[in-house]
């Protein structure tokens, strides 16, 4: 049973414009939440997180919006680059949650000239 | 400042061979991580460790065994390796419980 859902395998983007990636969790103990980045051939990078006592996060181009009520969170990037052209990942782990991040299976974004 | 170092990066087996995936990192991060990516996968956890002599299960453990014997080192070993553990393997480091270091992975073929 998939805890973190992420819908959409792959997303196109003009350049310049914003890419919203959406994922979507069932498990209410998570408390906090991160998107990684990964390019091919190498590991995931940290991107930007949030808490859930918060319901936004943002960091220069990125955004992350969390909806507790409904088990919803986002990442916004404006304006999208090409160098943005990877695979995100949305993580999720428990309050004191030593073992491990639970992972979607991730959104391929492209970024369009 | 390596960060995490995992070798080797590519890996064939043949089945029912054996292998050490090797992970060491330089910051003193007390926790550690093994994880695998399937195609079209997210990552999911094989084992865990959050300090020297402390280890645990994670999602996906069979097949698989780990030691820690000092805060650098995570090493991974598979036994009697099998088509179904054709992966790509990632290891990763934290100081506390969210902000991972991955390494670059190895990617591993069993044939």
């Amino acid at each position: 049973d998939q805890q973190v859902k992420q819908n959409s395998p792959s997303l196109s983007v003009q350049e310049g414009r914003i890419s919203i990636l959406n994922c979507d969790y069932t498990n209410s103990m998570f408390d906090y939440f991160l998107w990684y980045k990964k390019y091919p051939a190498e590991g995931p990078t940290f991107l930007i997180s949030i808490s859930s006592i918060k319901d936004k996060n943002e960091d220069g181009r990125f955004t992350v919006f969390l909806n507790k009520s409904a088990k919803h969170l986002s990442l916004h990037i404006v304006p999208s680059q090409p160098g943005d052209s990877a695979v995100y990942f949305c993580a999720a782990n428990t309050r004191g949650g030593a073992d491990g991040l639970t992972f979607g299976k991730g959104t391929h974004l492209i970024i369009q000239p | 400042n390596a960060g995490v170092t995992q070798t080797p990066k590519f890996r064939i087996l043949k089945i029912g061979q054996s292998m050490t995936l090797q992970c060491t990192q330089d910051m003193n991060h007390n926790y550690m991580y093994w994880y695998r990516q399937d195609p079209g996968m997210g990552l999911k956890l094989i084992y865990y460790s959050v300090g020297a002599g402390i280890t645990d299960k994670g999602e996906v453990p069979n097949g698989y065994n780990v030691s820690r014997s000092t805060t650098e080192d995570f090493p991974l070993r598979l036994e009697l390796a099998a088509p179904s553990q054709t992966s790509v393997y990632f290891c990763a480091s934290s100081y506390n419980y969210y902000g991972y270091t991955f390494g670059s992975g190895t990617r591993l073929t069993v044939v």
